[in-house]
C-alpha cells in the first residue's frame, strides 16, 4: 500500500532531551516535507526537501534539524526539545502530477515536551 | 507565512444540506487544493483546481476560483455524517513547489 509512515505517533518527553520523528515514504517521491499543526495556526512547513540531499527551511525551521539522505526517508530531529515545540507533526511526500505538488500525508506524530 | 485563510471557522449543518466552505489568499497562485482532515489524523488530498480553471467538479464536491478576488470555495452537497471533518485549502504560489496552508473549517454535520 502507498503510504507515508511516521514514528513514533506519540511522544512524550522532557526538555532537552534530543529525539528523531522518522518519516519513510513507500511511492518513490522525491519531494518530502514537515508541517507542525496548532490549534487556530493550521499547518505550518517546517522543512522540505526537493530531492536527496536537497533541503531547505520552511516557514517555522528553528529548534528542528533534518536530513536527506535516501529518497524515502526523511527524519526531524529536534535536537534540545523545548515546550513550544509541543504539536502535532506531519510528514508528507508528492509526485508531481504535471507541475502540481498533491501531497500525501502520514498519520501524524503527537509530540509533547515538558 | 500563512496564505489561504478559510471562512467560516466551524460550520454545523443538518445531513442532507450543502455545506459551503470559503478560502482567501494573498499572491498569486500556479494552483489551489482542498484536503480534509479527520480529527488528529492526516490530510487527504480532495481537489485541485489549477489558476486558469474556474470552476472544478469531483463527486458531490465543487470547488470555484476566482482570481480576480482571489478567492475559492468548496461546496459539498448533499453532505452526510461522514463528511464531518476540518478542511483547509492550499495554495501553490512558488517556484519550489510549497504549498501553503489555511487554518481550516470545522464542519460538523448533524445525523
Amino acid at each position: 500500500e502507498a503510504q507515508v509512515t511516521q514514528n513514533p505517533r506519540y511522544l512524550i518527553t522532557v526538555t532537552g532531551k534530543k529525539l528523531t520523528v522518522t518519516c519513510s515514504q513507500n511511492m518513490n517521491h522525491e519531494y518530502m516535507s514537515w508541517y507542525r499543526q496548532d490549534p487556530g495556526l493550521g499547518l505550518r512547513q517546517i522543512y522540505y526537501s526537493m530531492n536527496v540531499e536537497v533541503t531547505d527551511k520552511g516557514d517555522v525551521p528553528e529548534g528542528y534539524k533534518v536530513s536527506r539522505k535516501e529518497k524515502r526517508n526523511f527524519p526531524l530531529i529536534l535536537e534540545s526539545p523545548s515546550p513550544n515545540q509541543t504539536s502535532l507533526y506531519f510528514c508528507a511526500s508528492s509526485l508531481s502530477l504535471a507541475g502540481a505538488n498533491v501531497l500525501t500525508f502520514g498519520a501524524g506524530s503527537r509530540l509533547t515536551v515538558l | 507565512s500563512q496564505q489561504g485563510e478559510e471562512d467560516p471557522q466551524a460550520l454545523s449543518i443538518q445531513e442532507g444540506e450543502n455545506a459551503t466552505m470559503n478560502c482567501s489568499y494573498k499572491t498569486s497562485i500556479n494552483n489551489l487544493q482542498w484536503y480534509r482532515q479527520n480529527s488528529g489524523r492526516g490530510l487527504v488530498h480532495l481537489i485541485l483546481i489549477r489558476s486558469n480553471e474556474r470552476e472544478k467538479h469531483s463527486g458531490r464536491l465543487r470547488v470555484t476560483l476566482d482570481t480576480s478576488k482571489k478567492s475559492s470555495s468548496l461546496l459539498i452537497t448533499a453532505s452526510r455524517a461522514a463528511d464531518t471533518a476540518s478542511y483547509f485549502c492550499a495554495t501553490d504560489s512558488g517556484s519550489a513547489r510549497q504549498l501553503t496552508f489555511g487554518s481550516g473549517t470545522q464542519l460538523t454535520v448533524l445525523p
